[in-house]
């Protein structure tokens, strides 16, 4: 089974910018894997901000924006808010298999 | 607007079964892909078993041969059926869809001992 990554914590200040990525180890991350950036607060439940590499769904602020760099899945939050300190999962399709990276903690401080 | 209902969580014996419902709205499962997912006590998230679109299914080595996903279209509800439970199967289990419809529900907590 394919092992994705991410990075294990990030920390950016409010207003910033800050950029995760996710990697795989079968080779380069393509929208083929249909890349999804997902975001869980403590207690609560996930909720997809990004999918399909770059798709946002109407809950999704417009900060949030996906791409493909560097032969990664990327999530770049622009303009972070205090309310974007979160977990953030990658999860990656391998035709009927579907991966979850480790997660990346996300602190705004 | 979508929405996922899980239902089915409870304590569980080892090597017991335990069956997992998602009841969707405002989407049809039919034709659409769904996956669940669990997340164990102060895990990450884990994909448990997928169903494609084109009826293909996935499942995590962890729970192949254990657990099986099947779909009722007639009721629009995801089912997980779930056995030989074993304790590092305790979890919450999500179910989410896939794309446009990657709602995820607010979960039913699996708890297996003895």
């Amino acid at each position: 089974q394919a092992v994705v990554t991410q990075e294990p914590s990030l920390t950016v200040s409010p207003g910033g910018t800050v950029t995760l990525t996710c990697g795989s180890s079968t080779g380069a991350v393509t929208s083929g894997h249909y890349p999804y950036w997902i975001q869980q607060k403590p207690g609560q439940a996930p909720r997809t901000v990004i999918y399909d590499t770059s798709d946002k769904h109407s809950w999704t602020p417009a900060r949030f924006s996906g791409s493909l760099l560097g032969g990664k899945a990327a999530l770049t939050l622009s303009g972070a808010q205090p309310e974007d300190e979160a977990e953030y999962y990658c999860l990656l399709s391998y035709g009927a298999a579907r991966v979850f990276g480790g997660g990346t903690k996300v602190t705004v401080l | 607007e979508v929405h996922f209902l899980e239902s089915g969580g409870t304590l569980a014996q080892p090597g017991g079964s335990l069956r997992l419902s998602c009841a969707a709205s405002g989407f049809t499962l039919s034709g659409n892909g769904m996956s669940w997912v669990r997340q164990a006590p102060g895990k990450g998230l884990e994909l448990v078993s997928n169903s494609v679109s084109s009826g293909g299914t996935y499942y995590a080595d962890s729970v192949k041969g254990r657990f099986t996903i099947s779909r009722d279209n007639s009721k629009n509800t995801l089912y997980l059926q779930m056995s030989s439970l074993r304790a590092d199967d305790t979890a919450v289990y999500y179910c989410t869809g896939h794309g446009g419809a990657s709602q995820w529900g607010q979960g039913t907590l699996v708890t297996v001992s003895s």
